[in-house]
């Protein structure tokens, strides 16, 4: 399973676009990579999928580089509602059924 | 839609006693997860069932923990002699999709607290 690594947190602003950037250096040919978000008291919610290149859906767009090392979440004019901790997987969808959540990237939106 | 359920949402326990946390999954969805989650930390994953049967269990702590889903709908999470560290939320989620890429949908959480 590959491993990955966020910023444990970062700040910013109501109406700014937040990227969140994820290192998954051994990442499988298989693998893809999904983003949830979890708010206090409440269970993660997905986010976004993707593969390879760049995908875009009503709250989010993710960033794949060619070589799928790395990938970064977009969040849009942000509010202070988005203020959550937000997780980067990554895994397939063959093999290994375990799937791994990390410390996640805590996000504060202040106004 | 109704989505993930899980009760009871708070249970306190005495150390050594059993438990048992209840998953209802999305009607239809055939892979189902459970996970526990400390203050601070990120969920991590306990065991998947692919239907009735267990196709992962590899994050079972020990043997006190033990899981079943004996209809491939409902599903069970047992802690006996509990102790105070399986003081935690556990999280059940289900998917549509089976394997370990689908999106998942969780519930709430059962709050655990061992005294």
């Amino acid at each position: 399973l590959a491993k990955t690594t966020q910023p444990i947190s970062m700040d910013s602003y109501e109406g700014q676009e937040v990227n969140i950037t994820c290192s998954h250096n051994n990442i499988a040919t298989n693998d893809y990579i999904t983003w949830y978000q979890q708010f206090p008291s409440q269970g993660p919610r997905f986010i976004i999928q993707g593969y390879k290149t760049k995908v875009t859906n009503e709250v989010a767009s993710l960033f794949i580089p060619a070589d799928r090392k790395s990938s970064t979440l977009s969040l849009p004019r942000v509010s202070l509602s988005d203020t959550a901790v937000y997780y980067c997987l990554v895994g397939g969808n063959t093999g290994g059924f375990k799937t791994i959540f990390g410390a996640g990237t805590r996000l504060f939106v202040k106004a | 839609g109704a989505g993930v359920s899980q009760t009871p949402s708070n249970k306190v326990t005495e150390k050594g006693k059993y438990v048992e946390l209840r998953c209802d999954p999305i009607s239809g969805h055939t892979a189902l997860y459970w996970y526990r989650q400390s203050l601070g930390q990120g969920p991590e994953f306990l065991i998947y069932f692919q239907g009735t049967g267990a196709a992962d269990d590899s994050g079972l702590p020990n043997d006190r923990f033990f899981a079943v889903r004996p209809e491939g709908s409902v599903s069970t999470l047992k802690i006996q002699r509990t102790e105070r560290g399986d003081s935690a939320v556990y999280l059940c989620a289900s998917s549509g999709t089976s394997g370990g890429g689908g999106e998942q949908f969780f519930g709430p959480g059962t709050r655990l607290t061992v005294l």
